[in-house]
């Protein structure tokens, strides 16, 4: 079973907008953390927050959390052609050394 | 920097066959893993190794067996393969040993079982 869930599953928009994408997941979190998957490549990594934090940013990128409603978003500003790929949650469960557990991911298309 | 490096990139099997997926890291990581990325079910965790000489199952281990064989490279096996195991694998590493710091992937392997 899933534990982080994305949403929107696909998302368009333009060149110069903002991306914003939720995750959701299910049980206690040590951490999460956000990916990027360009097509027919592996997993990039983006950002990690952890369950003490509340929002993070890295260049255009700002992550937030919500322990209380477990869930996270992830902001993409002023979006890029080069932004379009896959993005995915993943989540640190509390009691799981070693693991983590990975959403269904967003498919984001910014076009010119 | 070759970081996490995967081979074969590519490979077709039929039902039965088996084979082993190599995967091997520079990075000194103590922690590497196995995951199947589906349309549409995300990445599933196989198997993972959080230190030499330990290996441990994941979320989907029926079907698959891996070896440490020392602390840069961590192999996945498919004794005889089925087509439900059809996928693309990826393999990881990470420093942590017991904590959850971020993943240095590899490219892939696409695996077709015909």
């Amino acid at each position: 079973s899933q534990q982080g869930e994305e949403d929107p599953q696909a998302l368009s928009i333009q060149e110069g907008e903002n991306a914003t994408m939720n995750c959701s997941y299910k049980t206690s979190i040590n951490n999460l953390q956000w990916y990027r998957q360009n097509s027919g490549r592996g997993l990039v990594h983006l950002i990690l927050i952890r369950s003490n934090e509340r929002e993070k940013h890295s260049g255009r990128l700002r992550v937030t959390l919500d322990t209380s409603k477990k869930s996270s978003s992830l902001l993409i500003t002023a979006s890029r052609a080069a932004d379009t790929a896959s993005y995915f949650c993943a989540t640190d469960l509390t009691g799981t050394a070693s693991k983590l557990t990975f959403g269904t991911g967003t498919r984001l298309q910014v076009t010119l | 920097n070759a970081g996490v490096t995967q081979t074969p990139k590519f490979q077709v099997l039929k039902t039965g066959q088996s084979m082993t997926l190599q995967c091997a890291q520079d990075m000194n990581h103590n922690s590497m893993y196995w995951y199947r990325q589906d349309p549409g079910m995300g990445l599933r965790l196989i198997y993972y190794s959080a230190s030499e000489g330990t290996t441990d199952k994941g979320e989907v281990p029926n079907g698959y067996n891996v070896s440490r064989l020392n602390k840069r490279e961590f192999s996945l096996r498919l004794e005889s393969a089925a087509p439900s195991q059809t996928s693309v694998y990826f393999c990881a590493s990470s420093g942590g040993r017991a904590t959850n710091e971020k993943l240095f992937f590899g490219s892939g392997t696409q695996l077709s079982v015909l």
